[in-house]
């Protein structure tokens, strides 16, 4: 398929250890964004790329979260030492910035469903 | 701070007309997305206002006030499928989304 997609789907993890997530936005999308999902609520913004370039990371709760896209296509988000609290879906849409007819549509992955015990 | 305000849950009868109201205040405004998400699942687009009024898309509607800070959803016909979450988000003066809690919607036959 031509859509975005993210693996894992599921990822348990100890607190404490690293875990890693990927995404693979729509070929040829310029914005790739990150956003946090908790039961029940809307995705809250983490972070987001133009290309390789991460132009605002403003909603990353921490340090230990970091995230890169140093090709500008694919992207991992690493969260370092996970707590309890990061338990969440985590979701990446990635946009054709510029579209003139639908300029800020987002396109989503199912995103990676983390449960830190 | 920045508000998006919208029914935790709804419900409705397969069929009918539900409209899903949605109110904000955010620091500058450049649109406002209505997206479905089924449980489980990415949400998905339905539509993008940024002037005021109706824009119709099949038996999807929304509206947009921008001076009530006021949009709604509009479904006709609705069928089973129709049940899910809908968010409502808001692009601000920095092109960030800022997202509603969503609604639950339940559609009863």
């Amino acid at each position: 398929g031509a859509g975005v997609s993210q693996s894992p789907r599921y990822k348990v993890a100890k607190r404490g250890q690293d875990v890693a997530l990927r995404c693979d936005p729509i070929s040829g999308h310029v914005s790739l964004f990150w956003y946090q999902q908790a039961l029940g609520q809307g995705p809250e913004f983490l972070t987001y790329f133009q290309n390789e370039a991460q132009l605002d990371k403003s909603g990353l709760p921490s340090d230990r979260f970091f995230a890169e896209r140093p090709e500008g296509s694919v992207s991992t988000l690493k969260i370092q030492r996970t707590q309890q609290e990061d338990s969440a879906v985590y979701l990446c849409a990635s946009s054709l910035a510029g579209e003139l007819s639908k300029p800020y549509e987002q396109y989503f992955g199912p995103g990676t469903r983390l449960t830190v015990t | 701070g920045q508000n998006i305000d919208q029914p935790t849950e709804m419900t409705a009868t397969e069929g009918a007309i539900v409209q899903i109201n949605c109110t904000y205040q955010t620091s500058g405004f450049n649109g406002l997305f209505w997206y479905q998400q089924h449980a489980g699942e990415a949400p998905t687009f339905l539509s993008y206002n940024v002037l005021d009024g109706l824009e119709e898309k099949g038996r999807f509607s929304s509206f947009l006030s921008r001076s009530k800070g006021y949009s709604y959803l509009l479904l006709k016909e609705l069928q089973m499928k129709d049940s899910a979450s809908y968010l409502c988000a808001v692009l601000d003066s920095n092109y960030q989304l800022i997202w509603g809690a969503g609604t639950k919607l339940i559609i009863k036959p």
